[in-house]
């Protein structure tokens, strides 16, 4: 069993439309967990990063983490066509370690 | 331009040759991480500094990968005796010291073995 798990879609939505995107993950020591965005052929960009459980927005962007269910979201509202992109969750905490664990990524597309 | 770069950008090789990448990171981060990426899979740590100490390393990483940073600023990553199993995207990225903060990764080399 992977420590992170991702549905890698792809996931086809109408521009507009409010997207969800989530992740589970099995090992209970992450403390902090991030979202990024991830263009063809570049390197991920940061998008949001919570620590612990809670809600956090950025504008069209919200994200949640429930550590009881191990389980984090990703929403993006008022979805526009250059959100198309592949959506890396990520984690890290006190694992005895410094890595951060990726999940395998959300192919979106948001049609126009 | 002040954020990671990373060289050379492509690199095709013939299986059983070395090849060495290079990482410059934002010049006050003081971590270096080092991740490959394979098609339809998210980055999977490979190695981790600390100015030029080396904290860890995944057990991925065979000893035909070797990383450095001898000064604490840039960092190189070599492969030798490169496999096709070895094709890739190489990613690096860069953080400050301190409370957990963004990681910012580079474009990226993207190996291909022959």
């Amino acid at each position: 069993q992977k420590e992170v798990e991702q549905d890698p879609g792809p996931l086809s939505v109408p521009e507009g439309a409010i997207v969800s995107l989530n992740c589970t993950y099995s090992n209970s020591a992450f403390q902090y967990f991030m979202w990024y965005r991830q263009y063809s052929r570049k390197g991920p960009e940061l998008l949001m990063y919570t620590y612990s459980s809670g809600n956090k927005e950025d504008g069209r962007f919200t994200a949640q983490v429930d550590k009881s269910s191990k389980y984090i979201s990703l929403f993006i509202r008022d979805s526009q066509p250059s959100d198309s992109a592949t959506y890396l969750c990520a984690m890290s905490g006190n694992t005895g370690g410094f890595k951060t664990i990726f999940g395998a990524g959300t192919r979106l597309f948001v049609k126009a | 331009d002040t954020g990671v770069s990373q060289d050379p950008r492509h690199k095709i090789t013939k299986r059983g040759q070395n090849v060495t990448f290079r990482c410059d990171p934002i010049s006050e981060h003081n971590r270096l991480y080092w991740y490959r990426q394979t098609l339809g899979q998210g980055p999977e740590f490979l190695t981790y500094f600390q100015n030029e100490a080396q904290l860890e390393k995944s057990r991925l990483l065979s000893d035909r990968f070797s990383a450095e940073r001898p000064k604490g600023s840039f960092s190189t990553l070599e492969i030798q005796r490169t496999e096709q199993g070895d094709s890739a995207m190489y990613l690096c990225a860069s953080q400050t010291s301190g409370p957990p903060s963004t990681q910012y990764f580079g474009p990226g080399t993207r190996l291909l073995v022959l």
